[in-house]
């Protein structure tokens, strides 16, 4: 089993949907958690990043991380075409360590 | 930002040679940085921490004299694939973490194929 597992998807959602990506893991050492967008055949883009438990919010984006299911989302309002990219969630132990990313979640918003 | 640029972009090579790509930290200095292998539709895929002045520490599987790691300065990290196969075609992103941040920064990816 994976430490951190997530829907590869692909998921399909018409423009100003709201959007739910998640992921679970099963180390409870984990207490940082990022999630990062890539591009087709870029290197990926720190979005956002959470430190243990609760919700942080940065524009349209919300990451909410619940350690106690060991479960992060992260939430994207009024989606837009722009934001079709694959969505990697990541963690780590410590600020200083190595990272265990998912395997991405494909995003396609349709106009 | 914290920005991270890779070079070259993308590299096309015989089988049998050796490739050099080169990670740099523009605007901070960088005692440790990330090199990652990605597959087409799979996710990141470390391969080695590289440490400023110190070997690299490489994961389980990964061939560390096939797959040369140098970080001779704060800025600079470089990754050989020495003796190139097709099979090492690939998307190589290499990461950096500024000083007392809890964060790394990717760079744009370089794409190596391999004939």
């Amino acid at each position: 089993q994976k430490e951190v597992e997530q829907d590869p998807g692909p998921l399909s959602v018409p423009e100003g949907a709201i959007v739910s990506l998640n992921c679970t893991y099963s180390n409870s050492a984990f207490q940082y958690f990022m999630w990062y967008r890539q591009y087709s055949r870029k290197g990926p883009e720190l979005l956002m990043y959470t430190y243990s438990s609760g919700n942080k919010e940065d524009g349209r984006f919300t990451a909410q991380v619940d350690k106690s299911s060991k479960y992060i989302s992260l939430f994207i309002r009024d989606s837009q075409p722009s934001d079709s990219a694959t969505y990697l969630c990541a963690m780590s132990g410590t600020n200083a360590g190595k990272s265990t990313f998912g395997d991405g979640t494909t995003l396609t918003v349709k106009p | 930002g914290a920005v991270v640029s890779q070079h070259p972009s993308w590299v096309i090579c015989k089988s049998g040679t050796s490739v050099k790509i080169e990670c740099r930290s523009l605007d901070f200095q960088a005692t440790t940085m990330f090199w990652y292998r990605q597959f087409p539709k799979q996710s990141l895929m470390l391969m080695a921490t590289s440490n400023e002045g110190s070997k690299a520490t490489y994961e389980q599987g990964v061939e560390k004299d096939k797959f040369l790691i140098n970080h001779a300065s704060l800025t600079l990290s470089t990754l050989t694939v020495t003796s190139a196969h097709p099979e090492d075609s690939s998307f190589y992103i290499c990461s950096a973490r500024p000083p007392g941040a809890d964060t790394q920064y990717f760079g744009p990816g370089t794409r190596l194929t391999v004939l």
